[in-house]
């Protein structure tokens, strides 16, 4: 157990929807990072929070946004989904930017 | 160009026996680190050992080690006395700077392992 804690683990919708992914990071890690996984782009970093303050975009598309809360917990908004968007989505965490990253358990987005 | 390289789709090995999963990077930064992941077939990313790039010695963790070669941009993983439990996804990822002081992890495409009895 890496003490990341992602909800909800499979999430099936329609295109056109919008969802909300939700991640706890591990007691005391300041720093929430959300990564896609999909057969096709591998895994890719999407954006970087550090309490509270985004810190880094990657591959994120404008469709995609994401939060950090001062509970410290993120949550990452797909919407007008598609259906390219399909894939596993990590939250990771870590309690200062160079040192391991511990994943979540992935939230599995299927959409129909 | 990409910056994590894992040359082996996939990979069979003894239980019991050791084995060498392939990692090879390109940076031109000095600091950078390199890391491994595990992900079972149940999908989740399982840390396993990390390796700085000043650091003179190799990382060991359990059964787990990175063979380090930094002029060759190699850092390999060995895994000692396979275990049925071995089987998965290892991925190599490399800390790369994502600016404003932040870091994001860059992945290889993965090697799969497989454990035979």
């Amino acid at each position: 157990d890496s003490g990341v804690t992602q909800t909800p683990k499979h999430l099936i919708t329609a295109t056109g929807q919008r969802v909300t992914l939700r991640c706890s990071p591990r007691s005391g890690d300041l720093s929430v990072y959300w990564y896609q996984q999909s057969l096709d782009q591998g895994l890719q970093f999407l954006i970087h929070y550090y309490n509270g303050e985004e810190r880094a975009k990657g591959n994120i598309l404008e469709r995609f946004s994401a939060q950090q809360f001062p509970d410290l917990h993120s949550e990452l908004n797909l919407s007008s989904l598609e259906l390219g968007d399909s894939a596993l989505y990590f939250c990771a965490s870590s309690v200062e930017n160079r040192g391991p990253q511990h994943f979540g358990d992935g939230t599995r987005l299927s959409i129909l | 160009a990409q910056k994590i390289t894992q040359t082996q789709p996939g990979m069979f090995v003894q239980e019991k026996e050791a084995v060498t999963l392939d990692c090879t990077y390109d940076t031109s930064d000095q600091s950078y680190g390199l890391f491994w992941y595990k992900q079972p077939s149940s999908g989740e990313m399982i840390f396993l050992i990390y390796q700085g790039s000043y650091d003179e010695q190799n990382a060991t963790e359990g059964r787990y080690s990175l063979n380090f070669q930094k002029a060759r941009k190699s850092a390999n993983l060995v895994i000692s006395a396979s275990q049925l439990g071995d089987s998965a996804m290892y991925f190599c990822a490399m800390r790369e700077p994502a600016g404003a002081g932040s870091y994001q992890l860059t992945f290889g495409k993965g090697t799969k392992l497989s454990v035979i009895p």
